[in-house]
């Protein structure tokens, strides 16, 4: 049963540190997505990728918020420095750009920022 | 106008009923539909893709309507399972760069 997984589960840090989210999109999917998740605001898309390659960040605050593909098997967001109106639930997606375009999500990356 | 609206409910039913949620989509060119459902303090997964035909899976029905804009979802013979937030998906006219829009969600009770 393939999954998407991220790491970690939970990260609770002070205001001004750096915090890296990590991801590793189902094997063979070929679009990662970054979404973040507050009661407030919903599910807001902050980044996406195709083919590893960047297709639309503008959701994502460029002066804090950065987000990579290394490599087909891993998605990285970074937050330096962390604020605590960053506090939220930090999802990754992943799906195959043809088809009907579903997304899998994985479980979340619970942050608080102190 | 929100791209992809939903009645935020809650909705409270008991055991047994039947329940539809609407969700109406601003832009008349989008492409593909979906449900997810999400339950508290999980991610959401993918309940059902939405086609022009209209489908069903199980207790669970959606239709599409691209004249009106809508996609609905009914539940019959409710579970307290079934009990979580449901979520209306669309995807936008295909410019490369668009991934989907999710609506807010409309949360269900289901009750015994």
């Amino acid at each position: 049963d393939a999954r998407v997984t991220q790491t970690p589960r939970h990260k609770v840090t002070e205001m001004g540190q750096e915090v890296t989210m990590r991801c590793q999109p189902i094997l063979g999917h070929n679009t990662v997505f970054w979404y973040r998740q507050t009661m407030m605001q919903g599910l807001e898309l902050l980044a996406y990728f195709r083919n590893r390659a960047p297709l639309d960040d503008s959701g994502m605050p460029k002066d804090r918020f950065s987000a990579e593909m290394p490599d087909a098997t891993l998605a990285t967001l970074k937050i330096q420095p962390s604020e605590p109106r960053d506090s939220a639930v930090y999802f990754c997606a992943s799906g195959l750009e043809q088809g009907h375009h579903e997304q899998y999500f994985g479980p979340g990356t619970r942050l608080t920022v102190t | 106008r929100k791209e992809v609206e939903q009645d935020p409910g809650p909705f409270n039913v008991p055991e047994g009923a039947t329940v539809a949620f609407n969700c109406t989509y601003s832009n008349s060119a989008s492409q593909s539909f979906f449900w997810y459902r999400q339950d508290c303090r999980k991610e959401p997964k993918l309940l059902m893709s939405v086609y022009s035909s209209g489908n069903e899976d199980g207790r669970f029905t959606a239709q599409l309507n691209r004249a009106s804009q809508y996609i609905s979802l009914l539940i019959r013979d409710s579970k307290l399972s079934d009990s979580a937030t449901y979520l209306c998906v669309v995807k936008p006219p295909d410019t490369g760069r668009r991934a989907l829009t999710f609506g807010s969600g409309t949360r269900l009770q289901v009750q015994p």
